[in-house]
């Protein structure tokens, strides 16, 4: 079935360590874009991608890191997690040409202590 | 740069009662697009409804329907005949079809429908 996912679901985590959210897609998507989505429920886009070895910042300044070396798979990294991180990350795919329509995975939701 | 509103932090409705979600949007741009997505407590942001700037008729998906107002720039949700199943987040959301085609979304306005 073709689905975009997202794992961890919840990741609680200590300041200091190393994490990856990873993202992936099973719908041939090439434009894939990660959110991040405050208490306050506000949605901002921080990174995205045309394609695979192209990355792009967004609208709001992040200190994660992304990658696209294969088509389906979009991970955010963050190295070295600090308490102002803690949010819901959300991904998103949608293809090249329209309806326009974005997939949004699940989400992870991540706690630095 | 595009900025997308939505005034109403909260609503609250009986089952089976009409609501309007409102949105205005700020922008330059002739060609766009809107959506409202639909954010379940704990689950998957979904589409609900989209509507082309370019179309003067007022997209309509089951019980969801938009009021597009393009020399207002509103863009209204409403939806009719509310469920239990509609309590959810709902997101307003802009798109320029060019470059990133990334969304720009409002503050959402958590909805509650009361049994």
């Amino acid at each position: 079935e073709a689905d975009i996912y997202q794992t961890p679901r919840y990741l609680v985590i200590g300041t200091g360590k190393k994490i990856t959210l990873e993202c992936s897609q099973t719908m041939g998507h090439d434009k894939m874009y990660w959110y991040q989505q405050d208490p306050g429920m506000e949605l901002h886009l921080i990174h995205y991608s045309y394609g695979v070895n192209s990355t792009e910042k967004g609208d709001l300044s992040s200190e994660s890191t992304v990658s696209r070396i294969r088509t389906e798979h979009f991970p955010l990294t963050l190295e070295s997690a600090r308490p102002s991180h803690t949010s819901q990350y959300l991904c998103a795919s949608r293809s090249a040409g329209g309806p326009y329509e974005q997939f949004f995975g699940p989400g992870t939701r991540l706690t630095v202590l | 740069a595009q900025t997308v509103t939505q005034s109403q932090p909260e609503m609250s409705v009986q089952e089976a009662e009409t609501v309007t979600l409102s949105c205005t949007y700020d922008t330059s741009e002739s060609n766009y697009y809107l959506f409202w997505y639909k954010q379940p407590p704990s689950r998957q942001m979904i589409l609900v409804i989209r509507q082309e700037a370019y179309k003067q008729q007022n997209a309509t998906e089951n019980r969801f329907s938009v009021n597009f107002q393009k020399a207002a720039k509103s863009f209204s949700l409403k939806i009719s005949d509310s469920q239990l199943g509609d309590t959810a987040m709902y997101f307003c959301a802009f798109m320029k079809p060019q470059g990133a085609q990334k969304l720009v979304f409002g503050q959402g306005t958590r909805l509650t429908i009361n049994p």
